[in-house]
């Protein structure tokens, strides 16, 4: 089983619509968690952390379930611009390594 | 945030030969990362590069196949050695931001063995 699990999609939704991804994770110890964006044959760039309160930026609100160990992020109001591929990346608490999920991609129509 | 750049962005390299990625960035950092990201999956931690240290390979990478160099703060080398066609992926090298839990990551090497 791999450590960092997310169902690679794609998701094909219409401008507008509201979206989310579920991550799952394997490894109780797992510290931090982090919602990452990567464009077509672009590098990486994080878009939010993932508290244990959950939290919002705009459009976008993460939340963490330790009990099911799972982390999830919702988009509101879908842009033509959000189409990319969204990475989950988990820390543990030894090593403070970034391990990555394999994505989901996400791809907005008009 | 830094600014990372990466050379060369791609090559196409025959099978048996070797390859030196080069990071630059435009700020000291103490650590620096290698990840390989290969056709349609995510990314996979090489090793991580300390300046003045060896560097810190993860399990199934070794310095013989990836060796690392890290003369500064600001600069890295990671070598693709005695290169298969399974090698063939996208290289990144990363920086850590504020905090390890963030990084800013470079453009990326696209190799393609042949």
């Amino acid at each position: 089983r791999k450590e960092v699990e997310q169902d690679p999609g794609p998701f094909n939704v219409p401008e507008g619509a509201t979206v989310a991804f579920n991550c799952t994770y394997s490894n109780s110890a797992s510290q931090s968690f982090f919602w990452y964006r990567q464009d077509c044959r672009k590098e990486p760039k994080l878009l939010m952390s993932v508290y244990s309160s959950g939290n919002e930026d705009g459009r976008f609100t993460a939340q963490l379930n330790r009990a099911s160990q799972y982390i999830s992020l919702l988009i509101r109001d879908s842009k033509l611009s959000d189409s990319a591929t969204y990475l989950c990346v988990v820390i543990r608490r030894a090593g403070n390594m970034l391990t990555f999920g394999g994505g989901t991609r996400l791809m907005v129509k008009p | 945030s830094a600014v990372i750049s990466q050379k060369p962005s791609r090559d196409i390299c025959q099978r048996g030969t070797s390859l030196t990625i080069q990071c630059q960035v435009d700020s000291q950092v103490t650590m620096m990362f290698w990840y390989r990201q290969q056709p349609g999956q995510s990314l996979t931690l090489i090793a991580t590069a300390n300046q003045g240290s060896e560097a810190t390979y993860e399990s199934g990478f070794v310095i013989d196949k990836f060796p690392i160099s890290r003369p500064n703060l600001t600069f890295s080398t990671l070598t693709v050695s005695n290169m298969s066609p399974e090698d063939s992926s996208i290289y990144l090298c990363s920086v850590e931001g504020g905090t390890v839990y963030e990084q800013y990551f470079g453009p990326g090497t696209r190799l393609t063995v042949t």
